[in-house]
C-alpha cells in the first residue's frame, strides 16, 4: 500500500521568508513519481513539480526547489522569498509506475499562510 | 487550450438522493480520474476511466459509479447520498501511456448533503 505523510498542517510566515514543506512517503514499488500540487481557495489543484524515483538530482525552478532523498523516502519542497500569492494548501502526491493505472496518493496537505 | 471543466460548481442535496457530476477533460487527454476531497483532507482516489471502461478503483462503495463517453468526457454518479458524502469532488485528466506527465485538475464540484 502507498502512503504519503505531510506532518506540518499549517505554516505561517512573513513575506520574503523561505518556506520548506516536508513530505514522507511509503511504497513497495521501486519506480514511482512524486508530485507537488498547490490548491488555492478556488479549489483547483495546480501542478508545481515532478520527480521520478530513479533521478535523485535536486533542482531549482524559479522560486521553487526540492530535495528528494530516496534513502529516507522524503520529498521536501521549498518556496524561496515567499509572496502573499503563495498562500494556499500544498499537497505532496505519489504515483507508482505500473501501466495499469496512474492514480495519485495524496498527503493530508500543508496550509501555507504568507503575511505581508 | 481548454483545461479540465467540471459542472456544476456547487450542489446541495438531501440524504438518500442521487447526484450526477460531470467532467470534460483537457483537450488531447483520454483518461479521466475522480477524487473526493473532504474538508481539511487530501484528495482520495475514487476511480479512473479509459476507453470508456473503469480501469482502477479506490476504496469506495458501489454507490459510487461512473461513465466515460466516446468524447472522453465523464460522469460520476453517487446513489443513496449520505451526510459523509459532503465533499469537493475533483476530476483530473491525463493521456494514457504518459506516466511521467502530471494529471490536470478541474476546479471541482462542491457537494453538500443536508
Amino acid at each position: 500500500a502507498q502512503k504519503v505523510t505531510q506532518a506540518q498542517t499549517e505554516i505561517s510566515v512573513v513575506e520574503k521568508e523561505d518556506v520548506t514543506l516536508d513530505c514522507v512517503y511509503e511504497t513497495r514499488d521501486t519506480t514511482y513519481y512524486l508530485f507537488w500540487y498547490k490548491q488555492p481557495p478556488s479549489g483547483e489543484l495546480v501542478f508545481l513539480i515532478r520527480r521520478n524515483s530513479f533521478d535523485e538530482q535536486n533542482e531549482i525552478s524559479g522560486r521553487y526547489s526540492w530535495n528528494f532523498q530516496k534513502s529516507t523516502s522524503s520529498f521536501n519542497f521549498t518556496i524561496t522569498a515567499s509572496q502573499v500569492v503563495d498562500s494556499a494548501v500544498y499537497f505532496c502526491a505519489l504515483r507508482n509506475y505500473k501501466a495499469a493505472g496512474n492514480k495519485l496518493t495524496f498527503g493530508g496537505g500543508t496550509r501555507v499562510l504568507v503575511k505581508p | 487550450d481548454a483545461g479540465v471543466t467540471q459542472s456544476p460548481t456547487h450542489l446541495i442535496k438531501t440524504r438518500g438522493q442521487q447526484v450526477t457530476l460531470r467532467c470534460s477533460p483537457k483537450s488531447g487527454h483520454d483518461t479521466v480520474s475522480w477524487y473526493q476531497q473532504a474538508l481539511g483532507q487530501g484528495p482520495q482516489f475514487i476511480f479512473q476511466y479509459y476507453e470508456e471502461e473503469e480501469r482502477q478503483r479506490g476504496n469506495f462503495p458501489d454507490r459510487f459509479s461512473g461513465h466515460q463517453f466516446p468524447n472522453y468526457s465523464s460522469e460520476l454518479n453517487v446513489n443513496a447520498l449520505l451526510l459523509g458524502d459532503s465533499a469537493l469532488y475533483l476530476c483530473a485528466s491525463s493521456l494514457a501511456g504518459l506516466m511521467s506527465q502530471p494529471q490536470h485538475f478541474g476546479d471541482g464540484t462542491r457537494l453538500s448533503i443536508l
